[in-house]
Order: C-alpha cells, then sequence, then structure tokens
C-alpha cells in the first residue's frame, strides 16, 4: 500500500525567501503525485501534478516541484514566498489513474513579513 | 469546473441520530469518493464508488455506509452519529484527461460538508 510523509507540519518563512515543503511517497510501482493547497475555511485547489511525463513540474502560483525516483521524493519549492502564500498543503499519491488518493497529514506554512 | 455539490455545506447533529450527506456531479463522473479531514491527520478515505453501485471500503470506514443508485449523486451516512464524526467531509471525483504524453488524470474536490456531531 503506498502512503506520503511530509515532513513537518509547520513550516515558517519568511517574506521572499525560498519555500521547501518535503513530501516522500512509498510505492511498488511508479505513483502519481499531486499537492495541493488549502487556504482556511476553503477546499483543496491543486497545485501540480506528475503523472508521468516531465519530472520537473510546474504549478500555479510560481510553485514547482520534482519528482526523484530514486529518493521517492516529490519536494515542492517556490524561489520568493508571498504573504499570500499563507496556507495548509497536502501532498498525495495514487497508485494509478482513477484509484484513491492517499494524502500527507499536511504542512502549513506561514509567511512572515 | 467537475461540477461538484456538496450538501448540506454546514450540519449540526446530535450523537445517535442518522445523517446523511449528499454529494451532486453533473458530468458523469465514474468515479467518486468520500473523504474526511481532521486536524493532524489530513484528508482520510471513508468509502469510494467506480460506478453505479460499485462501491468499496476505504481506510476508516467504520461507522459509515454509503450508496450510489445513480451516477450523479454519491451518499454518505453515518447510521448513528458519535461526537468522533465531528469533521469535514469533503467528497471527490477523478477523471482520465486527454493528454500529449502518456497518462493523465484530475482529482477535484467539492467545498466541503462540515459536520458538528453534539
Amino acid at each position: 500500500a503506498q502512503s506520503v510523509t511530509q515532513l513537518g507540519s509547520h513550516v515558517s518563512v519568511s517574506e521572499g525567501a525560498l519555500v521547501l515543503l518535503r513530501c516522500n511517497y512509498s510505492s511498488s510501482v511508479p505513483p502519481y503525485l499531486f499537492w495541493y493547497v488549502q487556504y482556511p475555511n476553503q477546499g483543496l485547489q491543486l497545485l501540480l501534478k506528475y503523472t508521468s511525463a516531465a519530472t520537473l513540474v510546474k504549478g500555479i502560483n510560481g510553485f514547482e516541484a520534482e519528482f526523484k525516483k530514486s529518493e521517492t521524493s516529490f519536494h515542492l519549492t517556490k524561489p520568493s514566498a508571498h504573504m499570500s502564500d499563507a496556507a495548509e498543503y497536502f501532498c498525495a499519491v495514487a497508485l494509478s489513474g482513477n484509484t484513491p488518493l492517499v494524502f500527507g497529514k499536511g504542512t502549513r506554512l506561514s509567511v512572515i513579513a | 469546473d467537475a461540477g461538484i455539490t456538496q450538501s448540506p455545506r454546514h450540519k449540526v447533529t446530535e450523537t445517535g441520530t442518522p445523517v446523511t450527506l449528499r454529494c451532486h456531479q453533473t458530468e458523469n463522473h465514474r468515479y467518486m469518493y468520500w473523504y474526511r479531514q481532521d486536524p493532524g491527520h489530513g484528508l482520510r478515505l471513508i468509502h469510494y464508488s467506480y460506478g453505479v453501485k460499485d462501491t468499496d471500503k476505504g481506510e476508516v470506514s467504520d461507522g459509515y455506509s454509503v450508496s450510489r443508485s445513480k451516477t450523479e449523486d454519491f451518499l454518505l451516512t453515518l447510521e448513528s452519529a458519535t461526537s468522533s464524526q465531528t469533521s469535514v467531509y469533503f467528497c471527490a471525483i477523478s477523471e482520465s484527461l486527454p493528454g500529449q504524453g502518456g497518462a493523465d488524470y484530475g482529482y477535484t474536490f467539492g467545498s466541503g460538508t462540515r459536520l458538528t456531531v453534539v
């Protein structure tokens, strides 16, 4: 069974600093990987996904992630944090298409002015 | 837009009462999912459906049942609500997407139902 580990339940960065949110997965086969963002009292919005095409994936709002099979990782980065990036971020994995997503426990990102 | 509507958006109910949450979609998606979200746990799968009358259990299915009598509606029922079922419930669909290089899939979530059991 696949699983997702997000390192750090809370990450705090200064405005303008690099954002790095870590995600490691376990899966018996190359999975599909997703990052979602959730703003307070809202639903989940897709940031980006890896579905077997390019390993460096660019998403919305300046975020990107790189699929590294050898490290079983899919870390999320953004070069320069904005105050509006403060939210909770979830990494998720699917064994194959149209199978249930398995989520990590989430990382809350705070951005300090 | 996958056209997913969850109802109700908010509900307060008493311990021991039955509760049904509805997920309605307008685009004939075959695959539908119910998750619950709790602080420190992320989203956990309750049940999912891969077609009309075809459902399966997820990680946290105890105390929940589902029904899918038509493609557009996926119902989640708490037979006898308990305080531990206070949570935010999300419905989702998945779909195959046309792509230029390899398989592509999308998962879209509803806006959620906030359920409080008192």
